[in-house]
């Protein structure tokens, strides 16, 4: 059963750092997606990497992955207050038309 | 382009109820997912639909069901409600499951008291 880890769950940072977000997934997959969630609100796509050594880079956010590792990162540069929200990876297993999701990172951007 | 478009948005049933939730994916797009989101459990997959066809399901109840219509169109039930039940339920949409990308609805909100 593929498993998908984040770290870490929690992130509270200060305006003009940098972070990253990792997400780690069991077996072999070469699709994965990150999603972004305000409170109460549906997912927002940021990010679909299709293949190893995938990089994509929107404003602050940059993503990459590396499918030999299985490993995933979600770079924060320059984090702003609008970048508070949960973020979510989830790797979709091959043919089984599912996405199976990591548990969340909660980030809060202090000023 | 219209987006996934799920029906009704909030929604307060009773222990026992059923209910059921609608989702119309993009236009073109012919893969339908669904998904409930607690704090607890996170985000599982419900079911994925494909012209129709179901082609996966998640580890639920089978008082969880779905179907598909020709339209692309998509419903899901949950008979016999209970009070874990009571969550967000939100609809994905895809081209050709898993061959692009998954655009989410705005979701249901379910209470069950």
């Amino acid at each position: 059963e593929l498993k998908v880890e984040q770290n870490p769950l929690f992130l509270s940072m200060q305006e003009g750092k940098n972070y990253t977000i990792y997400c780690n997934y069991s077996t072999t997959s070469d699709r994965l997606y990150w999603y972004r969630q305000d409170p109460g609100k549906s997912l927002e796509s940021l990010f679909v990497l299709l293949s190893n050594g995938a990089v994509k880079q929107e404003g602050r956010l940059m993503a990459s992955l590396d499918t030999k590792a299985r490993l995933s990162t979600l770079h924060i540069t320059a984090a702003v207050h609008d970048l508070s929200a949960t973020y979510f990876c989830a790797v979709d297993g091959g043919s089984n038309y599912k996405l199976t999701f990591g548990k969340g990172t909660l980030l809060t951007v202090n000023p | 382009k219209a987006g996934v478009t799920q029906t009704p948005r909030y929604l307060i049933k009773t222990r026992g109820q059923q209910v059921t939730l609608s989702c119309s994916p993009i236009s073109g797009h012919r893969s339908v997912s669904w998904y409930q989101q607690t704090p607890g459990q996170g985000l599982q997959f419900l079911f994925e639909y494909f012209s129709e066809t179901q082609r996966n399901k998640g580890n639920f109840p089978g008082r969880f069901s779905g179907r598909q219509f020709s339209n692309s169109r998509s419903e899901m039930n949950v008979s016999t409600l209970e009070l874990g039940d009571s969550a967000l339920y939100l609809c994905a949409s895809s081209f050709e499951g898993n061959l692009g990308g998954y655009t989410f609805g705005s979701g249901t909100r379910l209470t069950v008291v």
